[in-house]
């Protein structure tokens, strides 16, 4: 069956607008999270999506949010981008709320210049 | 506050060796799980083996294994006759395990490990 799908897999946005990522997670799955990975900062959590409703949120100022859908794929937005934005931002699918087994995407590659 | 510390920034191993990556966590809570992952550089996460902190036993996959030493805090991960393709980042991973969400996964630095023919 198909993996976890981010898109676009590439992006370059100028500082000051904003951006929307896409992840659809595995067919039956229902749990989905974002990270955002940097060399100086490493692996991030970002938020959890669980049955359309946001269940974690990591350390991160508000322009970053998300949400999910009902078929369970899952955004996440971007206000206001800053340099430091500049990232690969990972989305992980899990079969429910409690799996302890994630499965991640291939990333896309955040550019802010 | 749960913390993964990965000592080795960089490791090579000859083909058909074995090579141990380190990681040391800290939590004061006794109901956790931790993770190997593998990143290629495909970038795709890639789970590589998985230890519940109440097992005591060491989680084996093929020619993975860890040493989990829960006293002190480490999680090693041992790799087998190492092969080209193992050549990846390895990050070591904790979560906590209350209501079993895997969404606060907290990750080490990351070891880059290269295998040479």
């Amino acid at each position: 069956k198909a993996g976890v799908t981010q898109t676009p897999r590439y992006l370059i946005k100028t500082r000051g607008q904003q951006v929307t990522l896409s992840c659809s997670p595995i067919s039956g799955h229902r749990s989905v999270s974002w990270y955002q990975q940097t060399p100086g900062q490493g692996l991030q959590f970002l938020f959890e999506y669980f049955s359309e409703t946001q269940r974690n949120k990591g350390n991160f100022p508000g322009r970053f949010s998300g949400r999910q859908f009902s078929n369970s794929r899952s955004e996440m937005n971007v206000s206001t981008l800053e340099l430091g934005d500049s990232a690969l931002y990972l989305c992980a699918s899990s079969l429910s709320w409690g799996s302890t087994e994630a499965f991640f995407g291939q990333g896309t590659r955040l550019t802010v210049v | 506050a749960q913390t993964v510390t990965q000592s080795q920034p960089e490791m090579s191993v000859q083909e058909a060796e074995t090579v141990t990556l380190s990681c040391t966590y800290d939590t004061s809570e006794n109901n956790y799980y931790l993770f190997w992952y593998k990143q290629p550089p495909s970038r795709q996460m890639i789970l590589v083996i998985r230890q519940e902190a109440y097992k005591q036993q060491n989680a084996t996959e093929n020619r993975f294994s860890v040493n989990f030493q829960k006293a002190a805090k480490s999680f090693s991960l041992k790799i087998s006759d190492s092969q080209l393709g193992d050549t990846a980042m390895y990050f070591c991973a904790f979560t906590l395990n209350y209501g079993g969400s895997q969404g606060n996964l907290i990750f080490g630095k990351g070891t880059k490990l290269s295998v040479k023919p």
